[in-house]
């Protein structure tokens, strides 16, 4: 069965740092990019970033809102998934989910379009930044 | 960033009914256009990628259509476990963003 599972929320003061985990089976961990969304309480979801895979650089994106705080690492070895938060705030506050990102492409008109989209996600891990 | 605005931000309907909701992009996103379920303490559940590609295992009350910058969700006959939070997701260039979701609720 395809799984991913997140670990490592909780309570953490403003300014704390954590890291969370995501681990993942039931398919090749390496063969893919992997991305982390939030929902904080009330919200809708957003997109925190994003991993590539090493066939294609093994680089990483981030939203502007945790650029710099926040930092995406996998482990192919471990088939697994990390979010390590730095100087996190309150609206930081919210769950956490890893998700597993696939694409293709279609030739049209010319030229090839990329299609992309989260196809497995995680049930997250809720993270409460308080005092 | 582009931005996606859904509407309506929730609605009530009854079982049997067949509603339709929208996603609007801020600028065209060539069918870069994915549908996600939510429900409160389950994973996210993709339910369309690229605007109208149903995925496996989704059943074929749902589907979607649009292009350029306006897409529409269908779910048609309505059933007891498709009450939830649908969000749509461009993926035509990063950051992805999402609409602000829309709740389906029963009448």
């Amino acid at each position: 069965e395809v799984q991913l599972v997140e670990s490592g929320g909780g309570l953490v003061q403003p300014g704390g740092s954590l890291r969370l985990s995501c681990a993942a089976s039931g398919f090749t961990f390496s063969d893919h990019y992997m991305d982390w969304v939030r929902q904080a309480p009330g919200k809708g979801l957003e997109w925190l970033g994003r991993t590539r895979n090493k066939p294609n650089s093994d680089t990483t994106e981030y939203a502007a809102s945790v650029k710099g705080r926040f930092t995406i690492s996998r482990d192919d070895s471990k088939n697994s998934l990390y979010l390590q938060m730095n100087g996190l705030k309150t609206e930081d506050t919210a769950v956490y989910y890893c998700a597993r990102e696939k694409s293709y492409s279609q030739y049209s008109s010319g030229w090839y379009v990329y299609y992309y989209y989260m196809d497995v996600w995680g049930k997250g891990t809720t993270v409460t930044v308080s005092s | 960033d582009i931005q996606m605005t859904q509407s309506p931000s929730a609605l009530s309907a009854s079982v049997g009914d067949s509603v339709s909701f929208t996603c609007r992009a801020s600028q065209s996103i060539s069918n870069c256009l994915n549908w996600y379920q939510l429900k409160p303490g389950k994973a996210p559940k993709l339910l369309l990628s690229n605007a109208a590609t149903l995925q496996s295992g989704v059943p074929s009350r749902f589907s979607g259509s649009g292009s350029g910058t306006d897409y529409t969700l269908t779910i048609s006959s309505l059933q007891p476990e498709d009450f939830a939070t649908y969000y749509c997701q461009q993926s035509y260039y990063t950051p992805w963003t999402f609409g602000q979701g829309t709740k389906v609720e029963i009448k």
